[in-house]
C-alpha cells in the first residue's frame, strides 16, 4: 500500500497568494482528516470528512481556508489569500472506523513570506 | 483545560535505560487511546493502541488507568533510535471520528 499521499511537499509563496494542498488517502479508508502542526500550537484538526462529506468544520481558522472531497481518493486544503501566519507543516490522514488509528501522509511544509 | 495533556520533557535518558511517562485526558467517557511517534520533521505514526487491560509489544507497555484518566508509556532497555517525540492520543467521543493529540513528550537517547 503506498499510503497516505501528499503534495506538494514543499510550497514556498508570498503574501495574498492562492496556495492548495492535496492529499490521497489510503485505499479503502473512509475518513479523512486535515490537520496543521506548528511549535507554538502543536498539532490542530482543521476539519474532517467521512464518506467524503465534511463532518466537522470547526478547527479552520477562518473563511481564508476551505477544503473540498469531490471523491474518495481526493481532497485539497485551499487557502485564498495567504498570511504569513498560515506557515506550518499540513498533515493529511486517513482511517477506517471510528474507533481506528489515523494513517499520516508525509505532510507538506509550508513557508509563506 | 486541555483534552490531552502531557509532560513535554525533554527526558534524556542513556542507552540501555528504562523511561516512563505519563499523560492526562480529561473527558471520562473517551473510548480510544493511542501512543503515537513522531521524528524530527516526520508525520506521526502510531506505536500501539492502549487496552484497557495494558499491552506491551517489544520493549514497550502502555497502560491504561481509567479512574485517574491516565496513560503511561514505559521503554524498557532503550536504544539511540527510540529518540523522538512521543504524543498521546484520545478519542474523547467514543463513536466519533476525531481524536485528541497530546502536544507531546521528547524523549532522547544518549550513547
Amino acid at each position: 500500500d503506498a499510503g497516505v499521499i501528499q503534495s506538494p511537499r514543499h510550497e514556498v509563496t508570498e503574501m495574498g497568494q492562492e496556495v492548495t494542498l492535496r492529499c490521497k488517502p489510503i485505499s479503502g479508508h473512509n475518513s479523512l482528516f486535515w490537520y496543521r502542526q506548528t511549535m507554538m500550537r502543536g498539532l490542530e484538526l482543521l476539519i474532517y470528512f467521512n464518506n467524503n462529506v465534511p463532518i466537522d468544520d470547526s478547527g479552520m481558522p477562518e473563511d481564508r481556508f476551505s477544503a473540498k472531497m469531490p471523491n474518495a481518493s481526493f481532497s485539497t486544503l485551499k487557502i485564498q489569500p495567504s498570511e504569513p501566519r498560515d506557515s506550518a507543516v499540513y498533515f493529511c490522514a486517513s482511517n477506517y472506523g471510528p474507533r481506528g488509528e489515523q494513517y499520516f501522509g508525509p505532510g507538506t511544509r509550508l513557508t509563506v513570506t | 483545560r486541555k483534552e490531552v495533556e502531557q509532560d513535554p520533557g525533554p527526558f534524556n535518558v542513556p542507552e540501555g535505560a528504562t523511561v516512563a511517562f505519563n499523560c492526562t485526558y480529561s473527558n471520562s467517557a473517551s473510548q480510544s487511546f493511542f501512543w503515537y511517534r513522531q521524528d524530527c520533521r516526520k508525520e506521526p505514526k502510531l506505536l500501539m493502541s492502549v487496552y484497557s487491560s495494558g499491552n506491551e509489544d517489544g520493549r514497550f507497555t502502555a497502560q491504561l488507568n481509567r479512574a485517574s484518566q491516565y496513560i503511561s508509556l514505559l521503554i524498557r532497555d532503550s536504544k539511540l533510535s527510540d529518540s523522538a517525540t512521543y504524543l498521546c492520543v484520545v478519542n474523547p467521543q467514543g463513536n466519533d471520528y476525531k481524536l485528541s493529540f497530546g502536544a507531546g513528550t521528547t524523549v532522547t537517547v544518549r550513547a
